[in-house]
């Protein structure tokens, strides 16, 4: 069956960079048209796309964060990994990660972490 | 980029069918997806495309869309379908690709 997992530090520093780890199994990201994307969702608000990677590597970032982040892909372990810089309180949030499957004209997240909170504190 | 609109809260009667709605240019392009977050819980997909439910998902739950406006469906409401709503799409207007959340609906039934 499909899994994700979301993992990585609960609380980091104001203008720290977090990291976060994506380890699923019960699909590759190797199958053409396959992706994983992180979402968040601050406590008490709606969900916020923010980034994508494809079976061929391709990436799609969020407008309003793209100068943030990076993800990237590891097949061979499962892992799609997640780092924003210049983290800051408005950051806290539950960070989920989720599969779009092949085929999904409308990118519709088929499987979804637990997701993790992340706390900006100092 | 687009935005995807929808109600804050909408609350049903037990029992009774309940639309919930979420307005958007780029819906004129694609589908909406919709899916249900309870407190303290992932969202789960409940519908996705045209009207395709995953499984497990119950046959009360159905999608459309018109124009601008996709809808999610309850026929007969229960008490465990209380939680959040959200519709996503993609717009890809211009030369850059985004994934768009509405800004969700919290469904009480009464």
């Amino acid at each position: 069956q499909v899994t994700l997992r979301e993992s990585g530090p609960a609380l980091v520093k104001p203008t720290q960079t977090l990291t976060l780890t994506c380890t699923f199994s019960g699909f590759s990201l190797s199958t053409s048209g396959m992706c994983v994307s992180w979402i968040r969702q601050p406590p008490g608000k709606a969900l916020e796309w923010l980034v994508l990677i494809d079976w061929d590597d391709d990436k799609y970032y969020s407008t309003s964060l793209k100068t943030r982040l990076t993800i990237s892909k590891d097949t061979s372990k499962n892992q799609v990994v997640l780092t924003m810089t210049n983290m800051d309180p408005v950051d806290t949030a539950t960070y989920y990660c989720a599969r779009i499957p092949p085929n999904s004209s409308g990118y519709h997240f088929d499987y979804w972490g637990q997701g993790t909170l992340v706390t900006v504190s100092s | 980029s687009s935005e995807l609109t929808q109600d804050p809260a909408v609350s049903v009667a037990l029992g009774q069918t309940v639309r919930i709605t979420c307005q958007g240019d780029g819906l004129r392009n694609f589908y909406a997806n919709w899916y249900q977050q309870k407190p303290g819980q992932a969202p789960a997909l409940v519908i996705y495309g045209k009207n395709n439910r995953p499984s497990g998902i119950p046959e009360r739950f159905s999608g459309s869309s018109s124009g601008n406006t996709a809808s999610l469906t309850i026929t007969g409401a229960q008490a465990e379908d209380e939680a959040d709503y959200y519709c996503n799409s993609r717009d890809s207007s211009g030369d850059h690709l985004d994934v768009l959340f509405g800004g969700g609906t919290k469904l009480t039934v009464l």
